[in-house]
Parts: C-alpha cells; structure tokens; sequence
C-alpha cells in the first residue's frame, strides 16, 4: 500500500523568502504524485502533479516540484513566496494501474510573516 | 456549474440521528470520489462511482456508511446512527474522465463540516 509522508507540520517563512515543502512517498513502483493547496473554507486546488517524463514539474502560481526516485521524494518549492501563499499544502500519492485512488499526506501548513 | 457544491456547509447533529451529504459535482465530470477529512490530517478515501455505478467502496469505514449517485450527476453520502467519531469534513470531489490508471484531475468542493454531539 502506498503511503506519504510529509514531516514538517508548520513552516514559517518570510514574504519574499523561498520555500521548500517536503514530501515523502512509500509505493513500489514508479507512482503519480500531486501536490493541493487548501485554503481556508475552500476545496483543495490541484497545484502540480507528476506521471511520467521531466523529474521537474511546474505547476501554477508558480510553484514547482522535482521528483527524486532515489530519495523516493516529491519536494515542492517556490521561489518568491506570497503572502497569499498562506495555506495547507498536501502532497499525495496514487498508484499506477487499476484505478486512481490518491493516498494524502497530513499536509503543512504555510505561514507567511509580512 | 462552475464548480463542485456541497451541501449543507455545516450540518450539526445528535448522536444517533442520520445524515445526508449532498454533492453536485461539476456539470459533465464523470467520476465522483468522497473524502473525509480530521482536523489536521489529510483527505482518507471513502469511496468513487464512474456514472452511477460505485466502482469502490472499500474506504467506507462501516455499515452505516452508504453513497449513491442515482442519475449519474448528483451524489449523497448518507451516515445512519450517528456517532461522535463520524464528526469530520466530508470532502467530494469530481474529474471528467474515470476508469482504471485514470490520471484526470480531481476538482474539489469546499466541504461539509460535520458535527456529531
């Protein structure tokens, strides 16, 4: 079964500072990764996601993520972080074949310091 | 519609007593997935349907727990007996094209917060 893992519960960063969410997969094979935001009393929004290809993937409102095999590791990271960047972010996993079901992380939450 | 709804927002309820969670997912979207989610954790699945038929439900955490999606479009996870532990975000979700190795992308509603007294 597959499982993520993503170890920081909080992090803190400065507007303008860069970021760096870390996330870490269980599966036994080559797996489709995502990554969510969650805004307060809003729907999770599909951020990125990884199936196949370039390691390196770009999502929207700038973020990005890389996909390390070796490290079994789907890290997002933004440059230049916005206040508004302010939310939860949650990495997920889904397994290739059969059907689509994505395994969630706990999630970690974004604060944004003016 | 523009998005996926769910309704109600908020549901408060007695232990004992049944509820109904209403999904209307975005206009078209052929898979249905249900979520719910504890405070500080992440999304656990509860089940999915391709059109009207529940293709898995092996996330349903016990009998009381049933979803049906009738027609097709809209969807209601129903929970019989209430009990303090079901309190939680139910979360559904939508993608335009289901079945096996589906990769579409799921759209999300906003939530139905439940709480169970």
């Amino acid at each position: 079964a597959q499982s993520v893992t993503q170890p920081d519960i909080h992090i803190t960063v400065s507007e303008g500072a860069s970021l760096e969410l870390r996330c870490n997969y269980s599966y036994g094979a080559t797996p489709y990764l995502f990554w969510y935001v969650q805004s307060p009393g809003q729907g999770l929004q599909l951020l990125l996601k990884y199936f196949s290809g370039d390691t390196l993937v770009q999502g929207i409102k700038g973020f990005e993520a890389e996909f390390k095999r070796s490290q079994s590791s789907f890290n997002l990271r933004k440059p230049s972080v916005h206040w508004s960047d302010a939310a939860e972010y949650f990495c997920a996993v889904g397994a290739k074949g059969g059907s689509y079901i994505p395994t969630f992380g706990r999630g970690t939450s974004l604060i944004v310091h003016p | 519609g523009a998005g996926v709804s769910q309704s109600p927002r908020y549901k408060v309820t007695k232990r004992g007593q049944d509820v109904a969670l209403r999904c209307d997912p975005i206009s078209g979207h052929v898979s249905l997935y249900w979520y719910r989610q504890a405070l500080g954790q992440g999304p656990e699945f509860l089940t999915y349907f391709n059109y009207e038929a529940q293709q898995d439900k092996s996330g349903l955490p016990n009998d009381r727990f049933s979803a049906e999606r009738p027609e097709g479009s809209i969807s209601t996870l129903t929970i019989q007996r209430t009990e303090q532990r079901d309190s939680a975000m139910y979360r559904c979700a939508s993608s335009l094209a289901g079945g096996p190795g589906g990769t579409d992308t799921q759209y999300f509603g906003p939530g139905t917060r439940l709480t169970v007294l």
